[in-house]
């Protein structure tokens, strides 16, 4: 099943300890993304990434780190989480191409970390 | 910049009433439009998109959204709702940046349906 893999689901912490969300993805995508959700703000691009080695940050990036070492894995870095990274976190891929049939986004099931 | 605007945060609707949510958009070219719904503790599920072609789109779940150059809108409709439509819809805008292709999203509307 073509499918977006998001872990852990759901996370509580404390501040500062290093985190990460990993996301995977089996569609052999090049374009993955990481997105915040927060009530009345829908959701906001952290980081995305255009192909291996190429990342860039989107919106709100401050606070988080991401990498791209193989098409399949885009995880999300917290090195020293704050309670304001609070929130609902989903990873995204789609297709390179930009044609009709490719150009939409798989979005992976969500993570829901507390950062006390 | 490129954004996306959902003047409605929360509407309430009877269910077998009819529903329309608003999107505008801002961007210079020719956008791709989509709509997704996020169903309570779900991900994000396609309902439509629009690339080119006949503005009128339908999508999944009974859904049609209309595309209006003149008016910068891409509002979803549905001609009657059922209760399992609760949930938060987002009207998305993809554009092309310096680095290729992006999307952002707007802030999302929040449907309620009354039985």
């Amino acid at each position: 099943e073509a499918q977006v893999t998001q872990n852990p689901r759901y996370l509580i912490t404390v501040t500062g300890k290093k985190l990460t969300v990993t996301c995977s993805q089996n569609m052999n995508h090049e374009y993955m993304s990481w997105y915040r959700q927060d009530p009345g703000l829908g959701l906001r691009q952290i980081y995305y990434s255009m192909n291996v080695e190429v990342t860039d940050k989107g919106d709100v990036p401050e606070g988080y780190k991401v990498s791209r070492k193989e098409k399949r894995n885009f995880p999300l870095i917290l090195e020293s989480p704050s309670p304001n990274q609070t929130s609902l976190y989903f990873c995204a891929s789609r297709d390179r191409s930009w044609s009709s049939g490719a150009n939409v986004l798989t979005f992976g099931a969500g993570s829901r970390l507390t950062v006390l | 910049a490129q954004s996306v605007t959902q003047p409605d945060i929360h509407i309430t609707v009877s269910e077998g009433a009819s529903l329309e949510l608003r999107c505008n958009y801002s961007y210079g070219a020719t956008p791709y439009l989509f709509w997704y719904v996020q169903s309570p503790g779900q991900g994000l599920q396609l309902l439509l998109k629009y690339f080119s072609g006949d503005t009128l789109v339908q999508g999944i779940k009974g859904f049609e959204a209309e595309f209006k150059r003149s008016q910068s809108s891409f509002n979803l409709r549905k001609p009657s709702v059922h209760w399992s439509d609760a949930a938060e819809y987002f009207c998305a805008v993809g554009f092309r940046d310096n680095y290729g292709q992006n999307f952002v999203f707007g802030p999302g509307t929040r449907l309620s349906v009354l039985p």
